[in-house]
Order: C-alpha cells, then sequence, then structure tokens
C-alpha cells in the first residue's frame, strides 16, 4: 500500500525563521498529497493540497509543491510565527480511492 | 462548513467494559473514518464506511466494531476495552467527488482513557 515518510521532529526554531518539513511517498498511479496541521487540543485541520503534478497548494503562508518525479510534497513557511507551533502531517491520497495514508507527524515549536 | 462532532472529547472508563465513540457529519458525507492518534505512531486507520450499513476494517480494527445505520453517524465501539486502547480517537468525514481532491474533515478528537 500507500507510505508516507515525513522528517520526525520536533522541530523548533525562532520567531520568522524559515521553516521546511520534508515529505516523500511511496504510491501507485497518481495519488493525491495534503498537509494537515493539529494544534494542541484539537483535531486535524486540511492546511493545504495539491491535485496534479507541479501544483503549489498554499495556506497561511505555508506552501508546497507537488512533485512526481521526486515523489515529495515539502512544506515550507517563510516566516514562522508562535502560533504556528504544532504538529503537522502530511497525507496521501490513494489514487483509486478515498482513504489517506498519514505521516507520523511533525512537531514544531516556534519560540519568540 | 462541515461539521463533524465527536460526542466526547475526554472520556474515562473501566477495563472490560462496553464503550460506545459517537460522531455525526451535518453535510451528506457518504465516506466516514475513525482513527487512533498514539505518539510516534501518528495516524492509524480503524474502520471505514462508504456508505449506510456498509463497513471495511482498516489497518488495525482488532478489538474494535462500528455501526453506520444512519448516513450522518458512524458509531466505533470497543466491544471489551482494554488498557492498550488508551488513545486519542479521530473521526473524519468526505465526500465523494469526481474531478476534485477532497480531503477529510475531522472532529475535534475524543481523548480516552481505559484504566
Amino acid at each position: 500500500g500507500d507510505s508516507v515518510t515525513q522528517m520526525e521532529g520536533p522541530v523548533t526554531l525562532s520567531e520568522e525563521a524559515f521553516l521546511t518539513i520534508n515529505c516523500t511517498y511511496t504510491a501507485t498511479g497518481y495519488p493525491s498529497p495534503f498537509w494537515y496541521v493539529q494544534y494542541p487540543g484539537e483535531g486535524l485541520q486540511l492546511l493545504l493540497k495539491a491535485t496534479k503534478a507541479d501544483d503549489k497548494g498554499s495556506n497561511k503562508g505555508f506552501e508546497a509543491t507537488y512533485r512526481k518525479e521526486t515523489t515529495s510534497f515539502h512544506l515550507e513557511k517563510g516566516s514562522v510565527q508562535v502560533s504556528d507551533s504544532a504538529v503537522y502531517f502530511c497525507a496521501l491520497r490513494e489514487a483509486a480511492g478515498n482513504k489517506l495514508t498519514f505521516g507520523g507527524g511533525t512537531r514544531v515549536l516556534v519560540k519568540p | 462548513d462541515v461539521k463533524v462532532t465527536q460526542s466526547s472529547r475526554y472520556l474515562v472508563k473501566r477495563t472490560g467494559e462496553k464503550v460506545f465513540l459517537e460522531c455525526v457529519q451535518d453535510m451528506d458525507h457518504e465516506n466516514m473514518f475513525w482513527y487512533r492518534q498514539d505518539p510516534g505512531l501518528g495516524l492509524r486507520l480503524i474502520y471505514f464506511s462508504y456508505d449506510v450499513k456498509m463497513k471495511e476494517k482498516g489497518d488495525i480494527p482488532e478489538g474494535y466494531s462500528v455501526s453506520r445505520e444512519k448516513k450522518e453517524r458512524f458509531s466505533l465501539i470497543l466491544e471489551s476495552a482494554s488498557t492498550n486502547q488508551t488513545s486519542m480517537y479521530l473521526c473524519a468525514s468526505m465526500v465523494v467527488g469526481v474531478g476534485a481532491n477532497y480531503g477529510y474533515t475531522f472532529g475535534s478528537g475524543t481523548r480516552l482513557t481505559v484504566v
């Protein structure tokens, strides 16, 4: 089945630093990638997504580009804030179905 | 906005009890899912359902069952709770669509402690 690998955390940054979280996957066919964010004590929220190769998803200053050739969907933000402290999950929707496979999550802590 | 509501945020149950976790969505979504989230293990799929009265096993169904009698409600049942089922349980729903990339909408989660 599909699998998603993302960098382990925790990642600790200072405010206004650059954030990147790597995500790579193995899958058959043409899956669709997502990033979800989980703030403390809450469920997961959709952060951004992409539909086809070279699509760039963006939201709240975060960006990720779907690279089929490297099977990757790395998340980036140019200047993080304390409020970005959360756990970030990379996920992949299978090519022929409706299930999502999640990576292990990366905890990000932004210090003032 | 789609809303997915899980009936309890926190639950404490005793070993051997039968436990029901309820999930309701308000947007007529066909697909519903139950995951558990554990530190270091990420999200693991327990069961999912594509329609009323339909259910499919996920990756870790042992010790669980589900019920979907109405489209909006998907219940997770722990037949006889054990301490290794202490976890955060997340319900999600998703619409079925063609030509668009739909993701899940998650509930806020139920943190279950089995003592």
